[in-house]
């Protein structure tokens, strides 16, 4: 089965631009969509990226997604970063066999 | 609005079985898959498996196959996970997912809000 590696976490200050990725372990990761889910302590995982780039409606264009095959990886970029954006982030993608989660990426805001 | 409300927290044995239900509304039941996941205390995401509402046809996580099943009722639209021989490891919230895929495995897009499996002895 293909895997999913996200960083552990990562933070940045109010206002700033951060970018999560998300790193295939085998095959194209541009084969099939990726997603992004956001979760905040005690709540329920919510859409904020699918289909690589597309937003839910109700998620700001702050959020953004984007595919780069030559790494083999996808990004989920944050811009204009709020204290509300504080959550754990997951990358998903799926095969004919299965789905898979990343590890998730704990964002802190400072 | 679409929804899905899961069945209540279960305390169980080791060795026990446990079967959370799904109940979906406010779409074409038939027309989309069911997607399964937990997550352990303090822990990541895991894809546990997918159901077709529209075949029934399934796919499962091999770290689980062979104690899993997941079914549907078209008559209830109402979606099952039944996960046996319990381990305290399968201690977690359990989570059901509308996925839009219908005859494949997609992704999911609307959740239910949980249910905490505790195994304990």
């Amino acid at each position: 089965n293909f895997m999913l590696t996200q960083p552990h976490s990562v933070s940045e200050s109010p206002g700033k631009t951060v970018t999560i990725s998300c790193t295939g372990s085998s095959g194209s990761i541009a084969s099939n969509y990726v997603q992004w889910y956001q979760q905040r302590p005690g709540s329920v995982p919510t859409t904020v990226i699918y289909e690589d780039n597309l937003r839910p409606s109700g998620v700001p264009d702050r959020f953004s997604g984007s595919i780069d095959s030559s790494s083999n990886s996808a990004s989920l970029t944050i811009s204009g970063l709020m204290p509300d954006d504080e959550a754990d982030y997951y990358c998903q993608s799926y095969d004919s066999n299965s789905g898979v989660f990343g590890g998730g990426t704990k964002l802190t805001v400072l | 609005q679409i929804q899905l409300v899961q069945s209540g927290a279960e305390v169980k044995k080791p060795g026990a079985s446990v079967k959370v239900s799904c109940k979906a509304s406010g779409y074409t039941f038939t027309s989309y898959g069911i997607s399964w996941m937990r997550q352990a205390p303090g822990q990541g995401l895991e894809w546990l498996g997918w159901i077709s509402a529209y075949n029934r046809n399934t796919k499962y996580a091999k770290k689980i196959q062979g104690r899993v099943t997941m079914t549907t009722d078209t008559s209830t639209n109402t979606a099952y996970m039944e996960l046996r021989s319990l381990r305290s490891d399968d201690t977690g919230v359990y989570y059901c997912a509308r996925d839009i895929g219908q005859q494949l495995i997609r992704y999911p897009d609307s959740w239910g809000q949980g249910t905490l499996v505790t195994v304990s002895s």
